[in-house]
């Protein structure tokens, strides 16, 4: 049974720190890993995609690797802004069902100006 | 111009009453899904619609319907609702085979 973890769960950074979030996955078979980021009364938005045969994505300030052998993905954030302030979450399909999605319960980060 | 759009973005009922929660995507897409969020934050797959026809069905309550009158639209119906139903709801759509989903902003259901 696949289960994501995410730490930390909550992360406080004074503005301009390069900073990680981490995920961790139990089952390393997946098709692909996704990160997300939650914003209030905003919803979901989808940052990266990171296929199995991929080890990183990089779009502007983020840059997400990808450890299928440990099991484990990394989020960067080069040179936080407050507007990076949001939960960021990540995400694998369920093995057989890939529109069924298990996620972590999220990193909360808050970039105080 | 939003791409999923829910609404209401907040409903405040008493128990035992039906509403309903309407989702609209403006993507083209042939897939649509409804997540309930739960305290943990953990979202948690209810119903997906392909091509207006049921394809994922989650164990959930049969007071929970959802209906797709076409390719654009799934809404949710909720009959006599309960306190355990207090929530935030996502609707979200994607092209079938892709492993993008696309979030609306989540309606956040409280019953009183």
């Amino acid at each position: 049974k696949q289960e994501v973890t995410q730490i930390p769960a909550a992360l406080s950074v004074p503005e301009g720190e390069n900073l990680v979030l981490n995920c961790s996955f139990t089952d390393s078979a997946i098709y692909n890993l996704q990160w997300f980021r939650q914003d209030p009364g905003k919803g979901l938005t989808s940052l990266l995609l990171i296929q199995s045969s991929q080890r990183e994505q990089t779009s502007g300030r983020l840059n997400a690797s990808l450890d299928k052998s440990s099991g484990r993905s990394t989020l960067y954030i080069a040179a936080s802004q407050p507007g990076d302030s949001a939960t960021y979450l990540c995400a694998v399909p369920n093995a057989g069902n890939n529109r069924k999605l298990i996620w972590g319960l999220g990193t909360s980060l808050a970039v105080n100006p | 111009d939003t791409a999923v759009s829910q609404t209401p973005k907040y409903l405040v009922t008493q128990m035992g009453n039906d509403k309903s929660i309407k989702c609209e995507q403006n993507l083209g897409h042939d897939t649509m899904y409804w997540y309930k969020q739960d305290s943990k934050k953990f979202l948690k797959i209810m119903f997906s619609y392909n091509n207006k026809e049921l394809i994922i069905n989650e164990t959930v309550p049969n007071r929970f319907s959802p209906k797709s009158p076409d390719k654009a639209h799934l809404n949710l119906h909720i009959n006599s609702l309960e306190l355990g139903d207090s929530a935030v709801y996502f609707c979200a759509s994607s092209q079938k085979g892709a492993r993008w989903a696309f979030f609306g902003q989540g309606t956040r259901l409280t019953v009183v």
